[in-house]
């Protein structure tokens, strides 16, 4: 069964740094999404991505947030200079039109 | 505006036992309801989904849901609750056609007790 997957499993990096989070969707999807999941807390919309552009972003998703699809498979999440309360559970999700697949999650931890 | 309201945050049943997790939404035009659970260190796996039609809805793992439109309600139920059912329960809310972004309610923990 096809699924969505994320690396890395876990990013450790200090306060100020650029990361990079990926996703490869399910093939044949079309729109792509990133969710947040802070610790204990409920999941969070960030941005959705359709034919190669945003097509809608959440308050969270500031300029210090960009996406990508460099090619076509992979879907990535930049944050440019992380900060402490970026730290969370980073979910990806694609979908044709219906039900949501989402991925098992990058942890990042910023220090 | 768009959401979901989990009233629960745990819920403890026995095990064989009937379960319902409650969750009531508010949205904009058709809703398009979704049960998501989550296991711990784990991604979101999808239970079910109601867009249109039965109101009574199955899904995965023998967890079905009712629409309510009424009361705005979309609960999660199962007749007979295993010890593997244990876990966190996520309801999500869009809206109109299309592949909208989902809004989450907070959860609520399933604690089933053998």
């Amino acid at each position: 069964e096809p699924e969505v997957t994320q690396t890395p499993s876990h990013q450790v990096t200090q306060m100020g740094q650029e990361v990079i989070l990926r996703c490869v969707p399910i093939s044949n999807h079309l729109y792509f999404y990133w969710y947040r999941q802070i610790l204990g807390q409920k999941v969070e919309f960030l941005v959705s991505f359709y034919n190669n552009e945003i097509s809608e972003k959440s308050e969270i998703f500031d300029d210090q947030f960009s996406v990508e699809r460099p090619d076509g498979s992979n879907f990535t999440l930049k944050i440019r200079s992380t900060k402490l309360e970026d730290s969370a559970m980073y979910f990806c999700a694609s979908t044709t039109l219906g039900e949501q697949y989402f991925g098992p999650g990058t942890r990042l931890t910023v220090t | 505006a768009q959401s979901v309201a989990q009233p629960e945050d745990q819920v403890n049943v026995a095990e064989g036992n009937p379960l319902t997790v409650k969750c009531t939404y508010s949205v904009s035009g058709n809703p398009y309801l979704f049960w998501y659970v989550q296991y711990p260190n784990r991604g979101l796996q999808f239970l079910l989904k109601y867009i249109t039609g039965d109101n009574l809805v199955k899904g995965s793992y023998g967890f079905e849901a009712e629409f309510n439109k009424s009361q705005t309600s979309f609960h999660l139920k199962k007749p007979s609750a295993l010890v593997s059912d244990s876990a966190l329960y996520f309801c999500a809310v869009t809206y109109g056609e299309g592949a909208n972004n989902l809004f989450f309610g907070t959860g609520t923990r399933l604690t089933v007790i053998p």
